[in-house]
């Protein structure tokens, strides 16, 4: 299947500093990236959508302003979380889907620590 | 402070057994659907998808079940091994519009020994 690289896989940071996260589609051109956060034992929770070259779609409940996204380039992806604080802890993870077809590939996933 | 979890269902099943997982999808328009595998700490997984325009689809081992009547999905493990233990999810999305994929509740599957 496609591969969806995510760095970094863990980050542990000082409140509030801000953070970045990659996504990359390695072996296909990914129109459209979704970027979810998961708490523990719960389901993933769309956060954004975000198309090449335009502006994210948030979802109702999260902070465009808190939560950056870009996505310069159909391999590249980025989600800034700014000015973080410990309730911004959770596992972060990317997905691409290419143009040529619906399949979702998922990237390995962020696990932000706040302290 | 910390929010509370939600505690995933779960099932367990014995080595060697079949396993059933079930999800109940919200969107009666969807028209593409896919069943996800996460281990700890992992992002999820593909496993196998299906179009709304069929209702049964088979993989390796597992095969997909779509009733669109009542919104259900479920996935069939043939012979389940300890290597599928982890949280299971079903994803929906309209392959019109936005195109957005709307997350289950998702299933733990432990396979006892």
């Amino acid at each position: 299947g496609a591969v969806v690289s995510q760095h970094p896989s863990r980050v542990i940071c000082k409140s509030g500093t801000s953070v970045k996260i990659e996504c990359r589609s390695l072996d296909f051109q990914a129109t459209t990236m979704f970027w979810y956060r998961q708490f523990p034992k719960q389901s993933l929770m769309l956060m954004a959508t975000s198309n090449e070259g335009s502006k994210a779609t948030y979802e109702q409940g999260v902070e465009k302003d808190k939560f950056l996204i870009n996505h310069a380039s159909l391999t590249l992806s980025t989600l800034t979380v700014t000015s973080a604080h410990p309730e911004d802890s959770s596992f972060y993870i990317c997905s691409a889907r290419s143009r040529r077809n619906e399949k979702l590939f998922f990237g390995s996933g962020t696990q932000l620590s706040v302290l | 402070g910390e929010s509370v979890g939600l505690h995933l269902p779960t099932l367990s099943v014995q080595e060697g057994d079949n396993s059933i997982i079930n999800c109940a999808y919200s969107n009666s328009a969807s028209d593409y659907f896919i069943w996800y595998k996460q281990e700890s700490g992992k992002g999820p997984q593909f496993i196998i998808d299906i179009r709304s325009n069929m209702d049964k689809r088979q993989g390796q081992r597992v095969t997909v079940l779509l009733n669109k009547t009542v919104k259900h999905l479920s996935l069939q493990i043939a012979a389940t091994q300890p290597g599928d233990s982890a949280v299971y999810f079903c994803a929906e999305t309209l392959t019109s519009g936005t195109y957005k994929y709307i997350f289950g509740t998702g299933t733990r599957l432990k396979v006892l020994a």
